[in-house]
């Protein structure tokens, strides 16, 4: 159980374009998902907490007009890297938590992303 | 604001040895703790967490850790690895000031095993 399934795993794009990750939890609702970046040999850091039905909250730093956050339903959050340029490049990585107060935290299987 | 430290980034050791991977945060107040491994190519998967009770949490795949409030530590342990605990352990905390809700992590281990 508590899989998180995220699409696409890579892709690639031109620089000026956007490019949608979709992330979904298969087997259970989460009200609330996770949107992380990793930059190469670093750690995870938190970009935004995504609730369903009401507006992301971003992490400071974190360009809400770059990166725009949906969560329009219990099983779906999807983040646009809107007008992407190289800089962009990293790997995207979602997680949604179960819920039930258990504070857990389920990944899915991140998405890189290079822009060209 | 909350910090998580790994010291160890990259281990390596051979089969059957004993392994210990260093985590420690920097909230003074009532955490959460958790242990995540990422072996090549997958997710992040959980190994174990801490909530709280016995400071000795046991998780899966022989791995364990100790929770020491006086320290602010968290270590991992495992007393034999095999060839297929070669993956990178991050260790994460949560705390109250977001509702239990927004994980910190470490900058993560690299553990390679040799056959």
């Amino acid at each position: 159980g508590a899989v998180v399934s995220q699409h696409p795993s890579w892709v690639i794009c031109k620089s000026g374009t956007s490019v949608k990750i979709e992330c979904r939890s298969l087997d259970f609702q989460a009200t609330t998902m996770f949107w992380y970046r990793q930059f190469p040999k670093q750690s995870l850091m938190l970009m935004a907490t995504s609730n369903e039905g009401s507006k992301a909250t971003y992490e400071q730093g974190v360009e809400k007009d770059k990166f725009l956050i949906n969560h329009a339903s219990l099983t779906l959050s999807t983040l646009t890297v809107t007008s992407a340029h190289p800089e962009d490049s990293s790997f995207y990585i979602c997680s949604a938590d179960q819920g039930l107060a258990k504070n857990i935290q389920y990944f899915g299987a991140g998405t890189r992303l290079s822009v060209l | 604001a909350q910090s998580v430290s790994q010291h160890n980034h990259h281990v390596i050791l051979s089969e059957a040895a004993s392994l210990e991977l260093g985590c420690n945060y920097s909230y003074g107040g009532t955490v959460n703790l958790f242990w995540y491994v990422q072996y090549p190519g997958q997710h992040l998967q959980l190994l174990l967490k801490y909530f709280s009770g016995d400071p000795l949490v046991k998780g899966i795949k022989g791995f364990e850790a100790e929770f020491i409030k006086s320290k602010f530590s968290f270590n991992l342990r495992k007393p034999s690895v095999q060839w297929s605990d070669t993956a990178e352990y991050f260790c994460a905390v949560n705390a109250p000031d977001t509702g239990f809700q927004k994980l910190v992590f470490g900058t993560g281990t690299r553990l390679l095993v040799s056959p």
